[in-house]
């Protein structure tokens, strides 16, 4: 079965702040493909990033980094130099081979930035 | 480029009342996908389409919910009689193809349904 793990419910920081929101994932799959997505207040899921399982270059786009470890099944996302408009909820999302393609989601992480 | 529609955004109904949504991919995506959110939880799949066929339909409640997408384009989703359990919101996602996951999915505003 595949399965994805967002421990922090709920963080909080201070504007300019790094802060980095941790994701574990389970799968049988050798081929599975890693995303995160960013949900704010209004509600519509925006897309962030998708790696495949044979690339484990980390990624900075800009304030954001990915940091991608099949050793340790994680694949966590730091902002660095947090602002009020990065608080949201943000999802990390599994898919594989062996389930036709549809996300398998964690539960999301709260982030508030206070100014 | 549109991104993905869907209507309505609200929608207060009693139980064993029907509603439906509806959803327009974005242009050229094969895939479309049906979600369903509830508060303070990730999205769970509903209803995969590849073009006008069905994918995966395992979590779909077929005694209360159905859906359809004909022609391949515009997708409804009915939920026939609502349960006070269905209050969630409602999202539809599309991507050019979907069943090696290898592409990303985009999603639409959702639809916020509040049965009372």
């Amino acid at each position: 079965a595949q399965k994805v793990t967002q421990a922090q419910t709920e963080i909080s920081v201070v504007e300019k702040e790094d802060v980095t929101l941790d994701c574990v994932y389970e799968t049988r799959d050798t081929t599975y493909y890693l995303f995160w997505y960013k949900q704010p207040p209004s509600g519509e899921l925006v897309f962030l990033i998708r790696r495949n399982s044979f690339d484990e270059q980390n990624e900075i786009s800009g304030r954001y980094s990915w940091n991608f470890q099949k050793s340790t099944s994680s694949f966590n996302f730091t902002i660095t130099a947090s602002q009020v408009v990065d608080s949201a909820v943000y999802f990390c999302a599994l898919s594989g081979l062996s389930n036709t393609g549809k996300l398998i989601f964690g539960q999301g992480t709260t982030l508030q930035v206070k100014p | 480029e549109a991104g993905v529609a869907q209507s309505p955004r609200y929608k207060i109904i009693e139980k064993r009342q029907s509603v439906a949504f509806w959803c327009n991919p974005i242009s050229g995506h094969a895939t479309l996908y049906w979600y369903q959110q509830i508060l303070g939880q990730g999205p769970k799949l509903l209803i995969q389409f590849q073009n006008n066929g069905v994918v995966d339909d395992s979590q779909l409640p077929k005694d209360r919910f159905s859906a359809e997408r004909l022609k391949g384009v515009d997708s409804t989703l009915k939920i026939q009689p609502a349960k006070l359990e269905d209050s969630a919101v409602y999202l539809c996602a599309s991507s050019k193809s979907g069943e090696r996951g290898n592409y990303e999915q985009y999603f639409g505003p959702g639809t916020r349904l509040t049965v009372t």
